[in-house]
């Protein structure tokens, strides 16, 4: 069946970098995107950006630009958010999820969500 | 960016019950409208999408519509499982925004 497995929980101190990975299984990983949305603890999900795993190309929501890059590896069916500059209000669970190449469209499945945990 | 906006954003039911949750959009985005469940320390689920089309395997008794700017979840008789939060998402434009979510407690 179609999986989005995360990587696991993540403490960083602030200034630090991360990079999450979305290993994708049961279908044509290159035939499809992988969108990434962040929630903050106890408020509503926010959609950072999208990578064409087919083609590479990315796009970032503006609040998510200069500090946050999206890449994928086709050959390990893996996408990668990166984050770099972190400060505490970075802290939030992040989600993949598997969205069309073509620009909109839903997601699903999602993956499990990659808690990441920004404290001194 | 479109702003989308859910109400009620808590309400409280029993199982059997007929609820809906509506969700506007700032501005026009045609059908492209997404409803998503989420459940404590889960990942969202797509319900609906498009507006109005079931997913491949969520229960017939959830259904949306809606276009244009006013759209609506309804599950027609309530389920224990089904106590979770709701969320909307726009799929109209980049960046691609969510509702603020509707909880939807037993009574």
């Amino acid at each position: 069946q179609v999986q989005l497995a995360q990587s696991g929980a993540e403490v960083k101190k602030p200034g630090a970098s991360v990079k999450l990975s979305c290993k994708a299984s049961g279908y044509t990983f290159t035939h499809y995107a992988i969108h990434w949305v962040r929630q903050a603890p106890g408020q509503r999900l926010e959609w950072m950006g999208w990578i064409n795993a087919g083609n590479g190309n990315t796009q970032l929501s503006q609040n998510f630009q200069g500090r946050f890059t999206i890449t994928r590896d086709s050959s390990a069916n893996t996408a990668y958010m990166e984050l770099s500059s972190l400060r505490s209000e970075d802290t939030a669970v992040y989600y993949c999820a598997r969205g069309s190449v073509v620009a909109g469209g839903w997601f699903d499945p999602w993956g499990q969500g990659t808690l990441v945990t920004v404290s001194s | 960016d479109i702003q989308m906006t859910q109400s009620p954003s808590s309400l409280s039911a029993s199982v059997g019950d007929r609820v809906s949750i509506t969700c506007r959009a700032s501005q026009s985005i045609s059908s492209d409208l997404n409803w998503y469940q989420q459940k404590p320390g889960k990942a969202p689920k797509l319900l609906i999408y498009a507006a109005s089309r079931l997913q491949s395997g969520v229960p017939s008794r959830f259904s949306g519509s809606g276009s244009g700017t006013d759209f609506t979840l309804t599950i027609s008789s309530l389920q224990p499982e089904d106590f979770a939060t709701y969320y909307c998402q726009q799929s109209y434009s980049s960046p691609y925004t969510f509702g603020q979510g509707s909880t939807l407690e037993i009574k």
